[in-house]
């Protein structure tokens, strides 16, 4: 069973509006951190911001935050003001801390903003 | 420091041969992991290690694959006898403790 669930396979957004980037994620754990990557043409994961299980507020970084929601097991990116720099592949992940240290990547969803 | 360095960038082989990866965590950084990627997916866990001991592998990593960290510093990832299924990107990504991890930019595979 997908551990981590992406449905939008690629999303377009005008610059300078704000998108949100869905992810939902099947876990028994109590404890688990959910991440986001951002992976452009060159390769690189880039890491943008993390939720805790425990964390009661939605994480925010920057332009990035999190939309938090665990009774729905979603953690949903929301950039917002996006600009063109931000088109890439983004990636939800999920460590438990019952499963070793290792992460269990989402498919992606590719964004494309628009000039 | 300027990152995790993978080396090299691209690597393409013909079927059958071998191929060795390195990857130079930050320094500090205790430990090491390995993922791969293909077109179209978010990256798979293969292994990781605490200092120089392999401490998880994943059932992707068959027998064909090693890895290795002989002092605790940078790391190899070895393929034999290549197929043309192992064409991927491998990720190398390396974290203090149970921190955050910091990705290099892989080294791409293609093998023909």
């Amino acid at each position: 069973a997908q551990k981590i669930t992406q449905t939008q396979p690629g999303m377009f957004v005008q610059e300078k509006e704000a998108v949100t980037l869905d992810c939902t994620y099947d876990t028994s754990d109590q404890s688990y951190g959910l991440f986001w990557y951002k992976q452009p043409s060159s390769g690189e994961m880039i890491f943008l911001i993390y939720q805790g299980s425990y964390d009661e507020q939605n994480a925010t970084e920057g332009r990035y935050s999190l939309n938090f929601q665990k009774a729905r097991k979603s953690a949903n990116l929301v950039i917002s003001a996006s600009q063109l720099g931000d088109s890439a592949m983004y990636f939800c992940a999920m460590r438990e801390k019952n499963y070793g240290q290792n992460f269990v990547f989402g498919p992606g969803t590719r964004l494309s903003v628009l000039p | 420091d300027t990152g995790v360095s993978q080396d090299p960038r691209h690597k393409i082989t013909k079927r059958g041969q071998n191929v060795t990866f390195r990857c130079d965590p930050i320094s500090e950084h205790n430990r090491l992991y390995w993922y791969r990627q293909t077109l179209g997916q978010g990256p798979e866990f293969l292994t990781y290690f605490q200092n120089e001991a392999q401490l998880e592998k994943s059932r992707l990593l068959s027998d064909r694959f090693s890895a290795e960290r002989p002092k605790g510093s940078f790391s190899t990832l070895e393929i034999q006898r290549t197929e043309q299924g192992d064409s991927a990107m491998y990720l190398c990504a390396s974290s203090l403790g149970t921190g955050g991890y910091t990705f290099g930019s892989g080294t791409r595979l293609t093998v023909v």
